[in-house]
């Protein structure tokens, strides 16, 4: 168990329609990072925050938003859903110290149908 | 910009016997970390192991180690005594400490294990 907790664990729905993806880190955690992932491909890397700012961002499309509350939990939202969306999403989190790793969630499945 | 290079999409190994998977990458700094990642078909993000650039001394763990050549960018992961557990995707990362804790991930070797 890597601490990091993803919600829900599957999805499926329908073309056109906007989902919420949940992640809460791991206790102490202040840097959150979203990962796509498509069936047999790598990581890509969607976008980060670090105590509630937007840090980084990869390869997100304009459908696609995230947010970090106050309680470090992390939002993922994803609209206008189109059938290539489909895919594993992961979330991860990591302490700024010096070094440390990346300790991933167990991802949520959306399938767009 | 920092770019991971994982040149062998698939490899297999006999059972038992041993494997190295490669990984290259690009930077201009000389502080930053590596890691290796396992992701099994469960597609658990998992740790294999850590290494400090500043750190000569190749990082072990248990049956994994790494090759780490710091003038020549690479930094391959060798696989002893090879289980059936150990199939799966593997992901070579780099992070540098000081582009917002950023991690760059290769596009990953699929490891298969023949009993």
């Amino acid at each position: 168990d890597s601490g990091v907790t993803q919600t829900p664990k599957h999805l499926i729905t329908a073309t056109g329609q906007r989902v919420t993806l949940r992640c809460s880190p791991r206790s102490g955690d202040l840097s959150v990072y979203w990962y796509q992932q498509s069936l047999d491909q790598g990581l890509q890397f969607l976008i980060q925050y670090y105590n509630g700012e937007e840090r980084a961002k990869g390869n997100i499309l304009e459908r696609f938003s995230a947010q970090q509350f106050p309680d470090l939990h992390s939002e993922l939202n994803l609209s206008s859903l189109e059938l290539g969306d489909s895919a594993l999403y992961f979330c991860a989190s990591s302490v700024t110290g010096r070094g440390q790793e990346l300790f991933f969630g167990e991802g949520s499945r959306l399938t767009v149908l | 910009a920092q770019t991971v290079t994982q040149s062998q999409p698939e490899m297999s190994v006999q059972e038992a016997e041993t494997v190295t998977l490669s990984c290259t990458y690009d930077t201009s700094e000389s502080d930053y970390y590596l890691f290796w990642y396992k992701q099994p078909p469960s597609r658990q993000m998992i740790l294999v192991i850590r290494q400090e650039a500043y750190k000569q001394q190749n990082a072990t763990e248990n049956r994994f180690s790494v090759n780490f050549q710091k003038a020549a960018k690479s930094f391959s992961l060798k696989i002893s005594d090879s289980q059936l557990g150990d199939a799966a995707m593997y992901f070579c990362a780099y992070r540098y400490p000081n582009t917002g804790n950023q991690f760059y991930f290769g596009t990953g070797t699929s490891l298969t294990v023949i009993p």
